[in-house]
């Protein structure tokens, strides 16, 4: 089974600030990998899809980056709505996996 | 509006069986493949399963494979998913969700989720 690590377990910032949260995978996923956010009492949104592509609707503040095992969404701005726990996720032929999150959190 | 509601969760004692539904609108469900994925707060979220547009192709979690048995109907744009010999390690709120592309065969990514079930097992 694939593993997927998230750092930082949570991350403190202020809004404004940039956000950069990692993702690291226990073998390669290739660009198989997906970010979502989710907020308290809430159901997952797919933010991010091919490691890069924003999904619809998603801001252009959002962005994925990297391939193979390490990955990347950065949040370039913070609005007040984005303080969420954020997941990534791999997928290969009905194998998915998902990191255990990092909790964004208001500094 | 593209909209999933799941039903069918509840309190079960260990060893029986459980069958949740999921209701989807807004959408060709046909076109689509679907997953089931669960979370708790310790182990967080978990693709349990997931199903082809013409449920030609499916796939489970080593977890809950042979006691989970995942199956849609399209003419009733809805999704199932048969739970038997439940265990408390099964105890978890059930989220229904869409592939986000159209005739998946081995599934994508998950674009439409909708808002669970939670399933708990004790005696």
């Amino acid at each position: 089974e694939i593993v997927l690590t998230q750092s930082p377990a949570t991350l403190s910032l202020s809004p404004g600030e940039r956000a950069t949260l990692s993702c690291r995978a226990s073998q390669n996923v290739y660009n198989y990998l997906a970010w979502y956010q989710q907020k308290p009492g809430q159901a997952p949104r797919l933010l991010i899809y091919v490691a890069s592509n924003r999904a619809t609707g998603i801001p252009a503040r959002f962005s994925g980056s990297g391939s193979g095992t390490d990955f990347t969404l950065t949040i370039s701005s913070l609005e007040p709505e984005d303080f969420a726990v954020y997941y990534c996720q791999q997928r290969s032929n009905w194998r998915y996996t998902f990191g255990q999150g990092t909790k964004l959190e208001i500094k | 509006e593209v909209q999933l509601v799941e039903s069918g969760g509840g309190l079960v004692q260990p060893g029986r069986s459980l069958r949740l539904s999921c209701a989807a609108s807004g959408f060709s469900f046909d076109d689509y493949a679907m997953h089931w994925v669960r979370q708790t707060p310790g182990k967080g979220l978990e693709w349990v399963s997931g199903i082809s547009w013409n449920s030609g192709s499916i796939g489970y979690a080593d977890s809950v494979k042979g006691r989970f048995t995942i199956s849609r109907d399209n003419a009733k744009n809805s999704l199932y998913l048969q739970i038997n010999s439940l265990r408390a390690e099964d105890t978890a709120l059930y989220y229904c969700a869409k592939d986000k592309d159209s005739y998946g065969w081995s599934g994508t990514d998950m674009d439409v989720w909708g808002q669970g079930t939670t399933v708990t097992v004790s005696s």
